[in-house]
């Protein structure tokens, strides 16, 4: 059973236009949600993350929006650039040391 | 700061053997975790373990196991491998895996079971 779905294997978006990664979950215990960003050869790398009494948090180029009623999540790069081509995986909290993650978003940044 | 490493970065065995992955954290992070990766299954948590205890576990077969030692390396072990254990396991450390708090991964071991 697959608490949270990344339902887009993949995304190609223009450089400079808005890239636009999705996120569903269907715990409603979790409270915690955070972005992370893997080259290949690489591990995962922190990006952004939103607590569930917030439905918006900005970190420069990258925003989260959480929106608990429908128990989504996305995460919005703009502009986009071809360095952000990576894979994207969203994962979930409830606080009990342990994280559930999605099955990622591969984004290719075309120039 | 040295980040979180992990040895070996490929391995491969075969089917019934059994394999040791190690995990130095963050100097100074009490908490690592570990998960494998599976193309078209993300990310999946296997256990955590903090002072050298382990505080949870995902949903994985008994053949998986893991321990933390006293400077908080941590090995994950799996005996008698099968072909489906073939993934990268990637381990993540962090202060003390609070909510909140951002794990940092190693570049995992990629493990081929043939």
């Amino acid at each position: 059973d697959q608490q949270v779905k990344q339902n887009s294997p993949s995304l190609s978006v223009q450089e400079g236009r808005i890239s636009i990664l999705n996120c569903d979950y269907t715990n409603s215990m979790f409270d915690y949600f955070l972005w992370y960003k893997k080259y290949p050869a690489e591990g995962p790398t922190f990006l952004i993350s939103i607590s569930s009494i917030k439905d918006k948090n900005e970190d420069g180029r990258f925003t989260v929006f959480l929106n608990k009623s429908a128990k989504h999540l996305s995460l919005h790069i703009v502009p986009s650039q071809p360095g952000d081509s990576a894979v994207y995986f969203c994962a979930a909290s409830e606080g009990t040391y342990k994280y559930i993650f999605g099955t990622g978003t591969r984004l290719k940044v075309l120039a | 700061k040295a980040g979180v490493t992990q040895t070996p970065r490929y391995l491969i065995k075969t089917r019934g053997q059994q394999v040791t992955l190690s995990c130095s954290p963050i100097s100074g992070h009490r908490s690592v975790s570990w998960y494998q990766q599976t193309p078209g299954q993300g990310l999946q948590f296997l256990f955590e373990y903090f002072s050298e205890t382990q505080r949870n576990k995902g949903n994985f077969p008994g053949r998986f196991s893991g321990r933390q030692f006293s400077n908080s390396r941590s090995e994950m072990n799996v005996s008698t491998l099968e072909l489906g254990d073939s993934a990268l396991y990637l381990c993540a450390s962090s202060w003390s895996a609070t909510k909140g708090e951002t794990q940092y991964f190693g570049p995992g071991t990629r493990l081929l079971v043939l």
